[in-house]
């Protein structure tokens, strides 16, 4: 259980272009999902929470016009990185909060990321 | 300002031995930490987790202790296997707040 897919796994796209990528919750409701980018070695960097059906809360220095994000349903969330430019080439990953039945804390489960270069 | 700090960017164990991997972090209002597995160009899986209510969990060859004291976790594998090898992050939550804060990762090489 707990699975998470995001699509495409790779893109390349010309610098300019928007591209947008897809989260979903394969087998559970995800009433929060999490947006994150990654840089070659380093810490995955929060840039955004999706809640279903309200707006997305952006962290500190994450361009809102930029990295669009759009909470559809409780099993998809899509970020568009909007006229993208090659420092936007990172890796883009998503995750989802799965409520454990009951406890305080929820778990995040993790997509496979997408692999993002802009020419 | 980096919350949660993994001070050894890269470890290397022998098979079968153990592996501690370290967790430093500032803000003492986290309360609830964990540990992910990252393969390359893969996202990361959930390996455990404690609580502060706890000092200890365990879950087959993974231990997580817990220092609140010293704001110091750590992660023990034993025994280490080379299927082992990949980046492990720690990350923290505080009470009330979903987000999580993820340490820089250390890469983990189980010598065969």
């Amino acid at each position: 259980g707990a699975v998470v897919s995001q699509h495409p796994s790779w893109v390349i796209c010309k610098s300019g272009t928007s591209v947008k990528i897809e989260c979903r919750s394969l087998d559970f409701q995800a009433t929060t999902m999490f947006w994150y980018r990654q840089f070659p070695k380093q810490s995955l960097m929060l840039m955004a929470t999706s809640n279903e059906g309200s707006k997305a809360t952006y962290e500190q220095g994450v361009e809102k016009d930029k990295f669009l994000i759009n909470h559809a349903s409780l099993t998809l969330s899509t970020l568009t990185v909007t006229s993208a430019h090659p420092e936007d080439s990172s890796f883009y990953i998503c995750s989802a909060n799965t409520p454990s039945g009951g406890l305080l804390y929820n778990e995040q489960f993790f997509g496979p990321g997408t692999r993002l270069t802009v020419l | 300002d980096q919350q949660v700090k993994q001070n050894s960017p890269s470890l290397r164990v022998q098979e079968g031995r153990i592996s501690i991997l370290n967790c430093d972090y500032t803000n003492s209002m986290f309360d609830y930490f964990l540990w992910y597995k990252k393969y390359p160009a893969e996202g990361p899986t959930f390996l455990i987790s404690i609580s502060s209510i706890k000092d200890k969990n365990e879950d087959g060859r993974f231990t997580v202790f817990l220092n609140k004291s010293a704001k110091h976790l750590s992660l023990h594998i034993v025994p280490s296997q080379p299927g082992d090898s990949a980046v492990y992050f720690c990350a923290a939550s505080a009470q009330g707040a979903q987000k999580l804060v993820f340490g820089q990762g250390t890469r983990l090489t189980i010598n065969p």
